[in-house]
């Protein structure tokens, strides 16, 4: 089983380019989730997706614009990137609203902004 | 507020001690759910437990325990008898029981020493 599937898995952006997070999963499940891991700051959610067609904010939503038109893919789209958006980046879903059960993460992407 | 904090910003032991990591919750909600994940070096995160805040037993799963007591707002993660593939970040995370976020803390290091 591939479960969440990340590309890339590795980026370097100069300041003001724009590029797409892709995020896949291959379990059915309705939710889905990114994050972005900042060393020595846990994770902090961007956005999510309860279903097809549906998306919110987060904790840290700006900078950042997300797609949801099938189950199986969320993108993650950053516009005009900055040095703060520097971090890894990490897709997870979860068949369940995220208090019923687990989330499963793909293997993150880490993006430096230079 | 919704937080969850990890003092224990990172551990060493050596092989074969015990190791407890700490987890300290807060939240407004009454009912509310509680995780446990660890974040080996290949990156991604993995599931290791989800308790609801009306099941304070404790559990227990090989050299796995984890202790929750709601008095003093804790969900401690204790691993018995180390190993080196322990080694590992590992995080304690929160979702209040109306929203669909998860709430993490910063994580712990642990380092196992062989």
């Amino acid at each position: 089983n591939a479960g969440v599937t990340q590309t890339p898995k590795f980026r370097i952006l100069k300041i003001g380019q724009s590029m797409t997070l892709q995020c896949t999963q291959d379990m059915n499940h309705n939710y889905m989730y990114w994050y972005r891991q900042d060393p020595g700051m846990g994770l902090k959610l961007i956005y999510y997706s309860v279903g097809a067609g549906i998306t919110d904010k987060g904790e840290v939503p700006n900078g950042y614009n997300v797609s949801r038109s099938t189950t199986e893919d969320f993108p993650l789209r950053l516009e005009l990137a900055a040095p703060s958006q520097t971090s890894v980046y990490f897709c997870a879903s979860s068949y369940d609203r995220a208090r019923n059960t687990e989330a499963f993460f793909g293997q993150g992407t880490r993006l430096t902004v230079v | 507020a919704q937080k969850v904090t990890q003092a224990q910003t990172e551990i060493s032991v050596v092989e074969k001690e015990d190791v407890t990591l700490d987890c300290v919750y807060e939240t407004r909600d009454t009912t509310y759910y509680l995780f446990w994940y660890k974040q080996p070096p290949s990156g991604e995160l993995v599931f290791l437990i989800r308790r609801n805040s009306f099941d304070e037993q404790n559990e227990i799963s090989g050299r796995y325990s984890w202790n929750f007591q709601k008095s003093t707002s804790s969900f401690n993660f204790t691993i018995t008898a180390s190993q080196v593939v322990d080694s590992a970040v590992y995080f304690c995370a929160l979702t209040p029981n109306r929203d669909d976020k998860i709430i993490f803390g910063k994580g712990t290091r642990l380092h196992i020493l062989p």
